[in-house]
């Protein structure tokens, strides 16, 4: 099946560090979607991108689908203690409305 | 709040009983998914169901079904359960339309077989 590969896998970074973090796959996408999940929590829908080229901002988070549709980036900026989470790109699989996940990054903040 | 909800948040059940997990979708969501997430496989798509009717099978084992009732909210129901089987289990809605697929997942159902 189609599979999306995350990197990096984990990142320990300092208060007001911007990070970044990229989703790839060998198959072609129409949809590239960004969600956070915190401890005992499910995943937050953070940015969905639609378009080949796609730049979208939510606050200091910014997604980028990638031009060939194999890949999708995440930045965030200045990032704060609450940004400690893990990050899981996922886009539909195959057509149909199922989401596939990559195995995420998680992401550490030192104050 | 994702306007899903699920119920329990916690289950703890011996190997070999049945056990029944509930989700409630968001207002107008008529798609609803259920996905497994263990620290070694991650989140892995089990079954969807639209407006009542199963729509996408994943790798979902014999001994789990599921269903989606008039009112729209499902249920998933594992039996025989297995040690294996200890998993957050996820319920996430969408409303599926003008080509967007964005999912809304609840809190989950942590599930402990012992």
């Amino acid at each position: 099946g189609q599979q999306l590969n995350q990197s990096p896998q984990s990142m320990f970074i300092q208060e007001g560090e911007d990070v970044s973090m990229n989703c790839t796959s060998s198959s072609i996408f129409n949809t590239w979607l960004w969600y956070k999940q915190e401890p005992g929590e499910g995943p937050v829908l953070l940015i969905a991108l639609y378009k080949a080229g796609e730049l979208t901002s939510n606050g200091r988070l910014t997604a980028q689908f990638g031009i060939t549709r194999k890949d999708s980036f995440l930045n965030i900026s200045a990032s704060i203690p609450s940004d400690v989470g893990i990050y899981f790109c996922a886009a539909p699989q195959g057509g149909s409305e199922k989401l596939v996940f990559g195995k995420g990054t998680k992401l550490t903040v030192n104050p | 709040d994702s306007g899903v909800t699920q119920t329990p948040k916690h289950l703890i059940t011996a190997t070999g009983q049945r056990v029944t997990l509930r989700c409630s979708p968001r207002s107008g969501d008529l798609s609803v998914y259920w996905y497994q997430q263990s620290l070694d496989q991650g989140l892995q798509f089990l079954i969807q169901y639209y407006n009542g009717e199963e729509r996408a099978k994943g790798n979902i084992l014999e001994r789990f079904s599921a269903q989606q009732f008039p009112d729209l909210h499902s249920e998933l129901n594992l039996s025989s359960l297995e040690l294996g089987d200890s998993a957050l289990y996820f319920c996430a809605s969408s409303v599926v339309a003008g080509g967007r697929t964005e999912a809304f997942f609840g809190q989950g159902t942590r599930l402990t077989v012992v």
